[in-house]
């Protein structure tokens, strides 16, 4: 079956602009989660989403970052007014519940900004 | 703060060698630890979950085991082959109550060659 899929795969913008990276979950995971891999650096994790339950957004660096996911569906992470330092590839994984171990990810976004 | 550490960050070994990917973790109040595959342009795939009551687990030619005591984990990789390059990746989970939020390592960068 289909696997977690994102877009854009990579993204090049300037500074300062906003941009907006596409996560499609499997079908019927309730639960969403977001992740930063920087450079020479480990996954970070950002937001997750449980169905529809108050998204944990502890791992959020700044509030240039906010995320959405419609129900139990597609999840868009919104980063404003881009600065050098949020290049990094961001992954995304779905699981069938919160406590669900396994958890699915897909190939990410590269994002360099410039 | 959980962080987690992986030693070496790259190793380069010829094909058909035994070898061990070292991971070490500050807080031992874990709920799993997990051992996953990255390759370049891909998501992560999880190759093995020790759950913090078991001591080892194995697929195929992986074997993880898990040290809670000392806040350690390995990665023995059997025969390796080519097909094994990719950067290995741990991560876990604190205990019950704060989701699957994963803490993962910087990872180590594997090489097998011919």
């Amino acid at each position: 079956g289909a696997g977690v899929s994102q877009s854009p795969s990579n993204k090049v913008t300037e500074k300062g602009k906003d941009v907006e990276l596409r996560c499609d979950p499997i079908s019927g995971h309730t639960a969403l989660y977001w992740y930063r891999q920087r450079l020479g650096q480990g996954l970070e994790f950002l937001i997750y989403f449980q169905g529809n339950s108050a998204p944990d957004k502890s791992g959020l660096p700044s509030d240039r970052f906010s995320a959405e996911r419609t129900g139990e569906s597609v999840s868009t992470l919104t980063i404003q007014r881009t600065q050098q330092e949020d290049s990094a590839v961001y992954l995304c994984a779905s699981s069938p519940g919160l406590y669900t171990d396994t958890q699915y990810f897909g190939p990410g976004t590269r994002l360099t900004v410039l | 703060k959980q962080e987690v550490t992986q030693i070496p960050a790259a190793l380069s070994v010829p094909e058909g060698e035994n070898l061990v990917l070292n991971c070490s973790f500050t807080d031992s109040a874990i709920y799993n630890l997990q051992w996953f595959r990255q390759d370049p342009g891909k998501g992560l795939t999880s190759l093995l979950l020790i759950q913090s009551s078991q001591r080892e687990q194995t697929s195929g030619r992986l074997n993880a085991s898990l040290d809670k005591s000392s806040g350690r984990s390995t990665l023995y990789i059997a025969a390796s082959q080519p097909g094994d390059s990719a950067t290995y990746l741990c991560a876990v989970r604190l205990n019950t109550g704060t989701a699957s939020k994963l803490t993962f390592g910087t990872g180590t960068r594997l090489q097998v060659t011919l």
